[in-house]
């Protein structure tokens, strides 16, 4: 009955490598987001999606790449992964804007190496 | 553009004393403000919510924050904290409106000392 799912909890790669993280949402929310929060704790959105369409994307490198499949979805790619991606990488949703309340998933811990 | 400042990284307290963690809060327009707790190896929760109306907002799990305009401060303090409350601590602004970005501060480690 897990509300804002991401897999996987883990992740150790290897720089240049590329890997996708997986989010999915159960409470029929139309609005989903990516966080990156780095070693110092420090939370910064990185995208989010309304009803499939990108309404925020902060200054990302394209090697990050969203995809929202439908509402209740929404995956990152990365693609040659550098060691300055690692990060707790968090998933969320909210019924309408974030600034209602968004509900996160339990991260997923990137580390490349 | 609004920021939040969190200026306490860290903040030890015994069980059963009171604890407040400051937030302070930058913006020239009116603005949202939130308290989210995030337990080890989780993601974060939504602790309570200042939108508009009554300064004074509280969680069901006892803990208050007051709305201070003047002081553009939004601390959150609870009487008695519970080894239960060991926990980071993220305070957070967004302007109000649709689809409005949520910025967050770096977070106060809560550390409930038996």
């Amino acid at each position: 009955d897990t509300a804002v799912s991401q897999t996987p909890k883990y992740l150790v790669t290897q720089m240049g490598n590329d890997k996708s993280i997986k989010c999915e949402q159960n409470l029929g929310h139309d609005t989903m987001y990516w966080y990156k929060q780095d070693s110092k704790k420090f939370l910064k959105i990185m995208f989010s999606y309304n009803n499939k369409e990108l309404i925020i994307n902060e200054t990302v490198p394209n090697r990050f790449s969203p995809k929202s499949p439908d509402k209740a979805h929404l995956n990152l790619h990365i693609n040659s992964l550098e060691l300055g991606d690692s990060a707790v990488y968090f998933c969320a949703s909210s019924k309408g804007a974030a600034n209602t309340e968004a509900f996160f998933g339990q991260g997923t811990r990137l580390t490349v190496v | 553009a609004q920021s939040v400042t969190q200026l306490d990284s860290q903040v030890p307290v015994f069980e059963e004393a009171p604890v407040e963690l400051r937030c302070n809060y930058s913006s020239s327009v009116s603005v949202y403000l939130f308290w989210y707790v995030q337990y080890p190896n989780q993601g974060l929760q939504l602790l309570l919510k200042y939108l508009s109306g009554s300064t004074l907002v509280e969680s069901i799990n006892g803990f208050e924050a007051e709305f201070n305009k003047s002081q553009t401060s939004f601390h959150l303090r609870k009487p008695s904290v519970h080894i239960s409350d060991t926990a980071e601590y993220f305070c957070a602004v967004s302007l109000p409106g649709g689809y409005q970005k949520v910025t967050f501060g770096t977070g106060t480690k809560l550390q409930v000392i038996p």
